[in-house]
């Protein structure tokens, strides 16, 4: 079966400092990718999303960059982190085929200090 | 354009009663999805149910419907007899296949059931 995770499920960090959020998916090959941020009380927002090793495409400039160095792995880093940062972090997948239904990993809770 | 609006920012309801969270989407597309996602408090999105554009037959999972209609452009979903386990956010979501397969999600409405 298909599953996601992400780690750290919750995170506590000052600002300016670097940030590296990992998630992981097993069970699918060449899976599309995404990173959404969620601000408290807040609808989602798509930051990154891939559709293969290395590609990487941005919908918000900020501080924050992604990469996928494995089929099945990716990161969302930052070098120096900003309130406005804190937010609920979800990675979510979908298969290869165009008609793959997205599903989400169990976030990453960040609270920028 | 695509956008799905979710009109309903919160709605409270007692335990047992029934309730519809409305969802209204804009595309030029023919070909689409449209989907529902649960957020519980623990945060994780937990997909409901998703229908493509072909398929207008209503859809019934035990306490759960959908209702899908291309002449208004919705896709609503009603929760009967409700339960203190629905509350939560929902997000109804649209896929099209023209592009690059992104979801655009509505804004989510949160759903409180009281005892």
């Amino acid at each position: 079966s298909q599953t996601i995770h992400q780690w750290p499920a919750t995170l506590v960090q000052p600002v300016g400092s670097p940030l590296s959020l990992e998630c992981t998916v097993e069970g699918t090959s060449n899976p599309n990718l995404y990173w959404y941020r969620q601000a408290a009380g807040r609808g989602l927002q798509l930051l990154f999303y891939s559709v293969g090793i290395g590609q990487i495409s941005s919908e918000v400039p900020q501080n924050l960059s992604a990469s996928r160095p494995q089929d099945r792995q990716f990161i969302l880093s930052s070098k120096k982190l900003l309130l406005s940062d804190s937010g609920f972090y979800l990675c979510a997948f979908r298969g290869p085929t165009s008609t793959d239904t997205q599903y989400f990993g169990p976030g990453t809770r960040l609270t920028v200090l | 354009a695509q956008k799905v609006t979710q009109a309903q920012t919160e709605i409270s309801v007692v335990e047992k009663e029934d309730v519809t969270l409305d969802c209204v989407y804009e595309t030029r597309d023919t070909t689409y999805y449209l989907f529902w996602y649960k957020q519980p408090p623990s945060g994780e999105l937990v997909f409901l149910i998703r229908r493509n554009s072909f398929d207008e037959q209503n859809e019934i999972s035990g306490r759960y419907s959908w209702n899908f209609q291309k002449s208004t452009s919705s896709f609503n979903f009603t929760i009967t007899a409700s339960q203190v386990v629905d509350s939560a956010v929902y997000f109804c979501a649209l896929m099209t296949t023209s592009g690059t397969y992104k979801y655009i999600f509505g804004t989510g409405t949160r759903l409180k059931v009281l005892a």
